[in-house]
């Protein structure tokens, strides 16, 4: 079975500031899908990023952007240029490449933005 | 494009009591997955929905059940409610094509569930 760990409960950063918030992941297979999901306190779970475990390249969504490192097993998210909408908790989430979509989710990480 | 909608936004239930709750998928999605969020906690998939069958389920028991309907929405059905089924409940929409699963899952704002 995976597993994913976000060893920082909590964070907080200067607006304006960059933050990285990590995760690292447990799993036999080579093909897998990994994301970050933000939950600000709406509830409201927001796909933020995703990477194909199959593609080198790290994924980049404007301020967005992972070191996906396959051998490590760790997939950390990078927000630069923080604004006080990035305020919320951050899902690091793994998704087998087969199978059904069972999404296995970590504990997650409290980011704050101090303005 | 409509996106992945939820009722009731809140509900408040007695132990023993039995609870549904309803799930549209985004227009396009024909596949709905159910998770479990505890306070404070990562969300915990519950089931898998696709062509109106359980395709997948993870670990809770029987008196967790669902349904899908043909216009792909979704009931997750809660029997003999226990105190520890207080959480947030979160429904995901997706496509699946031919077996195969589209990677991306995208949520409702989910059903506060309290039980007394």
């Amino acid at each position: 079975a995976q597993t994913v760990t976000q060893s920082q409960p909590e964070m907080s950063v200067q607006e304006a500031e960059t933050v990285t918030l990590s995760c690292t992941y447990d799993t036999s297979e080579s093909n897998y899908y990994l994301f970050w999901y933000k939950q600000p306190p709406s509830r409201q779970m927001i796909l933020v990023i995703r990477q194909e475990a199959y593609k080198q390249q790290n994924a980049t969504e404007n301020r967005f952007s992972v070191n996906f490192q396959k051998a490590a097993k760790s997939f950390s998210l990078k927000i630069s240029d923080s604004q006080l909408g990035d305020t919320a908790m951050y899902f690091c989430a793994f998704r087998s490449y087969f199978g059904n979509e069972k999404l296995t989710f970590g504990t997650g990480t409290r980011l704050t933005i101090i303005p | 494009e409509t996106g992945v909608t939820q009722s009731p936004t809140h509900l408040i239930k007695t132990r023993g009591q039995q609870v549904t709750l309803r799930c549209s998928s985004q227009s396009g999605h024909n596949t709905v997955s159910w998770y479990q969020q505890a306070l404070g906690q990562g969300p915990q998939f519950i089931f898998q929905y696709y062509r109106e069958e359980e395709n997948g389920r993870g670990n809770f028991p029987p008196r967790f059940s669902g349904l899908q309907f043909p216009n792909y929405s979704s009931e997750l059905n809660v029997n003999a409610l226990e105190l520890d089924d207080s959480a947030l409940y979160l429904c995901a929409s997706s496509l699946t094509t031919s077996g195969l699963a589209t990677d991306t899952q995208y949520f409702g704002p989910g059903t506060r569930l309290t039980v007394l």
